[in-house]
């Protein structure tokens, strides 16, 4: 089945901890995406990528970096810079344009 | 720079009973809209969308919407709701010239009372 998975489900890290998040999509799609969702607060965006080997910084960037080596995978590193990690992270890929987003399940980070 | 309002950030209502989600946006440009549905601890999934044509759109599971370009405005309305319609709903849009961004409203969680 075509789909976007997120890996893990439940991420644990302890505070001043690089952690790397997985997004892998099989549908073929040109762009991917990565928000963060904080209760109340909506989607917002953090990183995007249109092409292999491009990316762009979203509203809320810092503290965060991303890699695209391959049109399948764009995994998202929260740094130890970003000052509040704790939070439901969502990746989403869609055809170049102005097409709806898939998203994954999403990955629950809690840094103790 | 787009931005999508949603009105209400909670609505309580009755099984069976009609609801309406609201949507208003903001853009210079001409634009795209949608409405996603997002359950616990799940990604957002689309329940319909407006690229052209008719203002009325069908979604799934028994949504309707309709895109009013004066009011700019995309309500989401259903005329009979279900326990499992319980869940948050995100209004979306993308501008024609923004290559795909989309932004997303903060959400309306719609909760269905037996």
């Amino acid at each position: 089945d075509g789909g976007i998975t997120q890996s893990p489900k439940y991420l644990f890290r302890k505070e001043g901890q690089n952690v790397t998040l997985s997004c892998e999509q099989n549908l073929n799609h040109d762009a991917m995406y990565w928000y963060r969702q904080d209760p109340g607060q909506g989607l917002r965006l953090i990183y995007y990528s249109q092409i292999v080997n491009d990316f762009q910084k979203g509203d809320i960037a810092e503290g965060y970096s991303v890699s695209r080596e391959k049109k399948e995978s764009f995994p998202l590193t929260v740094t130890s810079a970003q000052k509040n990690p704790t939070a439901f992270y969502l990746c989403a890929s869609s055809w170049t344009g102005n097409t709806e987003a898939f998203f994954g399940q999403g990955t629950r980070l809690t840094v103790v | 720079a787009q931005s999508v309002t949603q009105l209400d950030s909670q609505v309580p209502v009755f099984e069976e009973a009609p609801v309406e989600l609201r949507c208003n946006y903001s853009s210079s440009v001409s634009v795209y809209l949608f409405w996603y549905v997002q359950y616990p601890n799940q990604g957002l999934q689309l329940l319909l969308k407006y690229l052209s044509g008719s203002t009325l759109v069908k979604g799934i599971n028994g949504f309707e919407a309709e895109f009013n370009k004066s009011q700019t405005s995309f309500h989401l309305r259903k005329p009979s709701v279900h326990i499992s319609d319980t869940a948050e709903y995100f209004c979306a849009v993308i501008e024609f010239t923004n290559a795909g961004k989309s932004t997303f409203g903060d959400g309306t969680t719609l909760t269905v009372k037996p």
